[in-house]
């Protein structure tokens, strides 16, 4: 079992949709979760950052974090073609900023 | 406030080669990361320096090495290149506080023919 699980899509939505992104993960260690975004040939761009539980809002996006349940989602309000990505979830034991493990992203493509 | 650079962008190698690869970190950022990221395991992190040393080191073999520079800048270097090795090397630079950021350069992709 690899220790973040991220079903890879294609997730397809119409402009306008609410869309929702999951992973699951194995380590009770992870303290930090965090999404990033991804443009096809460039580099992956910080989205959303949590320390431990909870819920984080930031204008359409929103990322909850579950430990209990070793799970985080991250939902898109009001998707638009311009969020069309890959979505890759990343959490770490002991620091936001290094050796962070991966899912292998979501790619998500929100049509006009 | 620039960026990551990376340097080169693209490059072409063959089988047994070796190759080295430039980046220059956020102004005032100490740590610099390296991931490989494939189609088919994703990305996975490589190591870390901060301040010169090495802090972290992913599993990955000993072909694969790095060093830092007093001015923040790193190299990483892939010696006796493998067709597995082909990939985008992505640098990440963070101030290496527990709570920094990850900031992504736009990568380095790596051809082994």
């Amino acid at each position: 079992q690899k220790e973040v699980e991220q079903d890879p899509g294609p997730l397809s939505v119409p402009e306008g949709a609410i869309v929702s992104l999951n992973c699951t993960y194995s380590n009770s260690a992870f303290q930090y979760f965090m999404w990033y975004r991804q443009y096809s040939r460039k580099g992956p761009e910080l989205l959303m950052y949590t320390y431990s539980s909870g819920n984080k809002e930031d204008g359409r996006f929103t990322a909850q974090v579950d430990k209990s349940s070793k799970y985080i989602s991250l939902f898109i309000r009001d998707s638009q073609p311009s969020d069309s990505a890959t979505y890759l979830c990343a959490m770490a034991p002991n620091q936001a900023g290094t050796a962070l493990i991966f899912g292998k992203g979501t790619t998500l493509s929100v049509s006009s | 406030k620039a960026g990551v650079t990376q340097t080169p962008r693209y490059l072409i190698k063959t089988r047994g080669q070796q190759v080295t690869l430039s980046c220059s970190p956020i102004s005032g950022h100490r740590s610099v990361s390296w991931y490989q990221q494939t189609p088919g395991q994703g990305l996975q992190f490589l190591f870390e320096y901060f301040s010169e040393t090495q802090r972290n080191k992913g599993n990955f073999p000993g072909r694969f090495s790095g060093r830092q520079f007093s001015n923040s800048r790193s190299e990483m270097n892939v010696s006796t290149l493998e067709l597995g090795d082909s990939a985008l090397y992505l640098c990440a630079s963070s101030d290496g506080t527990a709570t920094g950021e990850l900031f992504f350069g736009e990568g380095s992709r790596l051809t082994v023919l």
